[in-house]
Order: structure tokens, then C-alpha cells, then sequence
């Protein structure tokens, strides 16, 4: 069954820590995302990858690196973690090479707290 | 970049009726439109899509509706029902050099009154 698993669910880090979210997928999907969702901006992408070695920026990338070392992994990497950056975090991935199923699949989501 | 617009962030309708929420969409050349549902506390769970060589899709009482032309699309929820509450996504995706790009709208807060 399709799976987007992502770690950890919940995780509270100092500011000025660094922080890793990994994203896990057993889809063989060359596309994976990660979003940012907060109250009134829905959700935001941070960073994207179209598959392994590539990643590209979304529309919100500063304070964020994302790195993509196999097909099945994509990790968000917050260098330096700041209060700002607390919120739920989703990962997603799809397959834009089959025309039949194209719609991303998510992640239960990261619940951060940067305090 | 592209840009899209979810037209309304909260929507309350009777059960039975039709729901209906609107968005638009900035690049002509997103060509893939997916919708999701987002349950209070839950992750986000795809509902149907719409691609850009078709004008209107069903899939039991969801209807999506694109038109090209004035870059908007919209679901529609026939014979709601409570279950449908939820936070509905709407999202444009283009494919280019850098892979697809998917970018969602806002959210909008459906609730169906009994």
C-alpha cells in the first residue's frame, strides 16, 4: 500500500538548534514535497525534488535546506531554528510520470515547536 | 510564480444542500488541479482532480469544474452530508524543467449543518 511516513511526529527544539525532518516513501514516486501549514497562509512549500541528488526551492525556502539522497528519502533541514519556524510540517510525494494517478500523497505530518 | 486563490475561508451550508467553493489560478500552463480534505487534526487526503484537457469531472456527489479560459476551477459537494466538514484544499500544479510544482490555496472551512 502507498505510504508517506515521516519523523519524527512531534519534536521541540531550541532556538538556534538545528533540526532534521525526514520524510519516507515506498511509492517509487520521482516527486516529493515539504510544506509548512499555518492558520490563514494554508500551506506553504518550502522546498521540492523531482528525484534523487535534485532539490528546488518552493516559495518559502529561506531558513531551510532539503536534501534528497535517494528516491525514497527527502529530509527538511532548519540549520538554525528560530520561534517563527514552529508549525506542522507535511511531506508528500507523487508520480509525474503516470498520468492516471498523478495526485500527491501525504504525510501525517510534523508537529514543531521552536522555543 | 504561480499563485493560487481559494476564494473562500469559511463556508457553512445545511445538510442536504450544495457546497460550492471557488479558486483561481495564476500560470496558463498548470495543466493538473487536485483537491483535498483535511479532517481536524488529520493530514491532508486527495478527493479528485481535474486535468486540463477536460472541462468537468464527477466522481459520486464531487464535481470539479475548470475553465481555462478565466484560469478558475471549482468543487462542488452535491447532498452534503456532516461527514463532509472538513477543511477543503484547492491546488494548481505545472510541470516544468524542475519537476511539478504543486501550490495550494488557503483552505476553506466547510461546515454542514445537520
Amino acid at each position: 500500500e502507498a505510504a508517506v511516513t515521516q519523523s519524527p511526529r512531534n519534536k521541540v527544539a531550541v532556538t538556534g538548534g538545528k533540526v532534521t525532518l525526514s520524510c519516507n516513501q515506498t511509492n517509487n514516486h520521482n516527486n516529493m514535497y515539504w510544506y509548512r501549514q499555518d492558520t490563514g497562509h494554508g500551506l506553504r512549500l518550502i522546498h521540492y525534488s523531482y528525484g534523487a541528488g535534485s532539490t528546488e526551492k518552493g516559495d518559502i525556502p529561506d531558513g531551510y535546506k532539503a536534501s534528497r539522497p535517494s528516491q525514497e528519502n527527502f529530509s527538511l533541514i532548519l540549520e538554525l531554528a528560530t520561534p517563527s519556524q514552529t508549525s506542522v510540517y507535511f511531506c508528500a510525494s507523487g508520480d509525474a510520470g503516470n498520468y492516471n494517478n498523478q495526485a500527491p500523497l501525504f504525510g501525517e505530518g510534523t508537529r514543531l515547536s521552536v522555543l | 510564480g504561480e499563485k493560487v486563490e481559494q476564494h473562500e475561508s469559511t463556508l457553512s451550508v445545511r445538510e442536504g444542500d450544495s457546497a460550492v467553493i471557488n479558486c483561481t489560478y495564476t500560470d496558463t500552463a498548470s495543466s493538473y488541479f487536485p483537491w483535498y480534505k483535511q479532517e481536524a487534526g488529520k493530514s491532508l487526503h486527495f478527493v479528485i482532480d481535474i486535468r486540463s484537457n477536460v472541462d468537468r469531472k464527477q466522481s459520486q456527489r464531487l464535481i470539479v469544474l475548470l475553465d481555462k479560459k478565466a484560469k478558475r476551477f471549482s468543487l462542488h459537494i452535491t447532498a452534503t452530508q456532516p461527514e463532509d466538514s472538513a477543511i477543503y484544499f484547492c491546488a494548481a500544479s505545472m510541470r516544468g524543467s524542475s519537476g511539478n510544482k504543486l501550490i495550494f490555496g488557503i483552505g476553506t472551512l466547510l461546515s454542514v449543518k445537520p
